[in-house]
């Protein structure tokens, strides 16, 4: 198994261009989950899945949308992308319900807004 | 606001040390993870504490959940330079959302 997947692994964008962070998972994992990393920080919640079709928001989740069509892909889309996006981005999948269930992560996309 | 705390925020230490970091919250976690993170990769699970008073022993690490459910610590015996990482505390504070909310984390150094 591949896990959890992420593309592109870097990417340079200019202010007020879009692009879709893509997020693929092999485990059949109901719940998955987009969070942001600032340099030096935590992780902060964007948007998250329980499953195909349902998605929420988290704490984060001004300028980007989702959306969940299958159980393997949840991508990420930044509309306008404005130098607060820079960040690295992770996709994470769980089995079961956060908390109870060990999340796995993918590589990260580090994201650069000029 | 920070929901979960995290002390120190960073730490160096020499190979061989002792340390211990902390994740306090004002909330009652239903249930409480460590994870540690590299460099240029994700965070990877450590351990899952549910009950209060729990403790889990990981090889050198020790975990251990508050009998309140409102804090965590996490313990490193003899330090070991592949011990350096990023350490991250995770909890569901029961706000309804079914996701965790993660501390801002520890970053630890061991030199050799």
């Amino acid at each position: 198994n591949a896990g959890v997947t992420q593309t592109p692994k870097f990417r340079i964008l200019k202010i007020g261009q879009s692009m879709t962070l893509q997020c693929t998972q092999d485990m059949n994992h109901n719940y998955m989950y987009w969070y942001r990393q600032d340099p030096g920080m935590g992780l902060k919640l964007i948007y998250y899945s329980v499953g195909a079709g349902i998605t929420d928001k988290g704490e984060v989740p001004n300028g980007y949308n989702v959306s969940r069509s299958t159980t393997e892909d949840f991508p990420l889309r930044l509309e306008l992308a404005a130098p607060s996006q820079t960040s690295v981005y992770f996709c994470a999948s769980s089995y079961g319900v956060a908390g109870a269930s060990e999340q796995f992560f993918g590589p990260g996309t580090r994201l650069t807004v000029l | 606001t920070q929901l979960l705390e995290q002390s120190p925020q960073f730490l160096s230490i020499q190979e061989g040390e002792n340390l211990t970091v902390y994740c306090n919250s004002s909330s009652v976690f239903s249930s409480l993870q460590w994870y540690r993170q590299e460099p240029g990769e994700g965070p990877v699970l450590l351990v899952t504490v549910v009950t209060g008073g729990e403790v889990k022993k990981l090889k050198r690490l020790t975990f251990q959940f508050g009998d309140a459910r409102k804090d965590s610590s996490l313990h490193i015996t003899a330090a070991q330079p592949g011990d350096t990482g990023l350490y991250l505390c995770a909890g569901d504070i029961g706000t309804g959302r079914r996701a965790l909310t993660f501390g801002s984390g520890t970053r630890l150094q061991v030199q050799p």
